[in-house]
């Protein structure tokens, strides 16, 4: 069974950085690409970031570029999102999902506090 | 940017009602729309791709259907477990995904 585990969440000062990580079992990672999507308390999803399954192209929501950073391991399975410039409207839950074209698998989340 | 709607925002509807929730796109995706389920406090669960692929182990009570802007998902008779929130979500843009607002489904 495909398992994704997010880990690396908690509250960060406005300003500051995070780094999460999600990693993945019984897939073939290295073949996919993986994004990660974000939820605000109460409100919809939002696509944050994703990368190739070779790590040599990435892309990125405009409310992120220049702040976030995606970026993998396959030697480990292992997805990371590096968070710099933290703002309160960073604050949600944010999930890894295998996939570029649609998330057939996702992991629990991982919540993200930025406040003060 | 390619935007999604859906409509209506909130459907309340019972157990056993046939329930239609529509999702439209700003421009042509063709068929490139994906459904999703999510519960309170879960993460989002994988339907529908292809705008009517079921996935594996998705009930057959689940449909898809539409192309180009206008797309639906169609519950046949609804269940206890399909009380949720509802996302359609475009991928005509390899890895840039947008997500409408989401449809809750909720009891009547």
């Amino acid at each position: 069974e495909v398992q994704l585990v997010e880990s690396g969440g908690g509250l960060v000062q406005p300003g500051g950085s995070r780094r999460i990580s999600c990693v993945v079992s019984a897939f073939t990672f290295s073949s996919y690409a993986m994004s990660w999507v974000r939820q605000a308390p109460g409100k919809g999803l939002e696509w944050v970031s994703a990368i190739s399954g070779s790590g040599s192209s990435t892309y990125y929501a405009d409310s992120v570029k220049g702040r976030f950073t995606i970026s993998r391991d396959n030697s480990k399975n292992t997805l990371s999102l590096q968070m710099n410039s933290l703002r309160a409207e960073d604050t949600a839950v944010y999930y890894c999902a295998t996939g570029g074209d649609y998330g057939d698998y996702w992991g629990q989340g991982t919540l993200v506090t930025v406040s003060s | 940017d390619i935007q999604m709607t859906q409509s209506p925002s909130t459907l309340s509807a019972s157990v056993g009602d046939r329930v239609t929730i529509t999702c439209r796109a700003s421009q042509s995706i063709s068929n490139w729309l994906a459904w999703y389920q999510q519960t309170p406090g879960k993460a989002p669960k994988f339907l529908i791709s292809q705008a009517s692929s079921l996935g594996s182990g998705v009930p057959s009570r689940f449909s898809g259907s539409g192309s180009g802007t206008e797309f639906t998902l169609t519950i046949s008779s609804l269940q206890p477990d399909d009380f949720a929130t509802y996302y359609c979500q475009q991928y005509k843009t390899y890895s840039r995904w947008t997500f409408g607002q989401g449809t809750k489904v909720e009891i009547k």
